[in-house]
């Protein structure tokens, strides 16, 4: 098992600029979420679906979208880029959404300038 | 709103001494808490408590819960460079469907030789 996978692994991008970030999992995992970590800050969730064809906003969803078609795949796109979304990403899966473990993708660094 | 407080916020140590790292919450309907260590990369798991005053022990690392207080320690003893990190605490509630997990901003923890 390849576990999470997240691509890509480091980004620049400007201003106004859209992408998406690309989470899967080949665990079969039910539940999966995105985080952003800051400096000092920890981390913080973002979106996150407890199966596929249904997602929900978490703490920070303001200027990112999801969807969830696939038990695999769970992408994260950034509709404008601003430089305060200059972050850390990690998606993370989880097996149910009763389960305590996250199993969290390598990351992705994004700079926006 | 849950919310997870971590103090020290920074550490820095030599090598031998022991650590005491502490997280304090406050969680509508808590099910379990939980601690994670992140080198320059994603978290990976430590601990997972649910009761009150069972120590969960791995090698020089251990943690306990109390639930009246809402507090948790971790200690690490005869601390090595390679413990050189970022240590966060998170809580799992149980309210809803959600299970979500609020992270704390974490303690970094250097170990000097």
């Amino acid at each position: 098992n390849a576990g999470v996978t997240q691509t890509p692994k480091f980004q620049v991008l400007k201003t106004g600029q859209s992408m998406t970030l690309q989470c899967a999992q080949d665990m079969n995992h039910e539940y999966m979420s995105w985080y952003r970590q800051d400096p000092g800050m920890g981390l913080r969730l973002i979106h996150y679906s407890v199966g596929a064809g249904i997602t929900d906003q978490g703490e920070v969803p303001n200027g990112y979208n999801v969807s969830r078609s696939t038990t695999e795949d769970f992408p994260l796109r950034l509709l404008s880029a601003a430089p305060s979304q200059t972050s850390v990403y990690f998606c993370a899966s989880t097996p149910d959404r009763s389960s305590y473990r996250r199993y969290f993708g390598p990351g992705t660094r994004l700079t926006v300038t | 709103e849950d919310k997870v407080v971590q103090s020290p916020l920074s550490l820095v140590v030599h090598e031998g001494d022991t650590v005491t790292l502490n997280c304090s919450y406050e969680v509508t309907n808590f099910r379990s808490l939980l601690w994670y260590k992140q080198e320059k990369k994603a978290p990976t798991f430590l601990f997972m408590l649910t009761s009150s005053g069972i120590e969960k022990k791995s090698g020089r690392l251990s943690s306990i819960l109390d639930k009246k207080e809402l507090f948790s320690i971790l200690n690490i003893t005869a601390t090595q460079t390679g413990d050189s990190a970022i240590y966060l605490c998170a809580v799992q509630n149980s309210g809803g469907s959600n299970y979500k997990l609020t992270f704390g901003k974490g303690t970094l923890l250097t170990v000097n030789p």
